[in-house]
């Protein structure tokens, strides 16, 4: 929907390693963020980007980088994959400061 | 300090219309009401938002009140496929502004 995709969709690890997502648009939008949603808290905010190399932290940026070199991907990086960073994880992307786009997701399991 | 209040669940018989309220009774003069919804394990999907409009599209109508302090989501003709969870979200038009989705109202269309 709404030309994104996520990769992984679903990802092991255990605790300590690094783990990368992926978000990758095809609608060439200037916004992009990422969420996590987890129960009893809804989806937060973890970062989002206003365009290439311009990013910025949400609520919940600790133990997340972020970096976006094209239009076109936003990555997520855990440096030092934690247990309590197992989520679901999403992408969305907006043209402009309306609406947002959501990708299918990425489950995240940390060991 | 939740902006906005809707019922947890609600039914709703197939082929008649689902209407769901949501309370924001503190919302300011630039914000917005927006509606998502999210069915089972996808990501969230942008149903229509309005500022003091009435609005419609393809997939729903949005009635505000004329305070301001409630809106209603009217899907007219509610299918199987529109039992999901369904998040009103108060916020201002600004990219740094993330959507903070509440528990929402669990809609099911019942055959």
């Amino acid at each position: 929907d709404a030309g994104i995709t996520q990769s992984p969709r679903h990802k092991v690890t255990e605790t300590g390693t690094p783990v990368t997502l992926r978000c990758h648009q095809t609608e060439n939008h200037r916004y992009m963020y990422w969420y996590r949603q987890d129960p009893g808290h809804g989806l937060r905010l973890i970062h989002y980007s206003y365009g290439v190399k311009d990013t910025d932290k949400g609520e919940v940026s600790d133990g997340y980088s972020v970096s976006r070199s094209k239009t076109e991907d936003f990555l997520l990086t855990l440096e030092s994959a934690t247990s309590s960073q197992t989520s679901v994880y999403f992408c969305a992307i907006g043209y402009d400061t309306d609406t947002q786009y959501f990708g299918p997701g990425t489950r995240l399991t940390v060991l | 300090d939740a902006k906005t209040t809707q019922p947890p669940s609600m039914d709703c018989a197939e082929g008649r219309a689902a209407n769901l309220p949501c309370n924001h009774s503190t919302i300011s003069g630039n914000e917005y009401v927006y509606w998502y919804r999210q069915i089972h394990s996808q990501g969230p999907q942008y149903i229509i938002h309005g500022l003091k409009n009435n609005e419609t599209n393809e997939m729903a109508s949005l009635i505000i009140t004329e305070d301001r302090k409630s809106s209603t989501l009217i899907l007219p003709h509610a299918t199987l496929r529109d039992t999901a969870v369904y998040y009103c979200i108060v916020r201002v038009r600004n990219y740094g502004q993330n959507f903070v989705f509440g528990p929402g109202t669990r809609l099911s269309v019942l055959p």
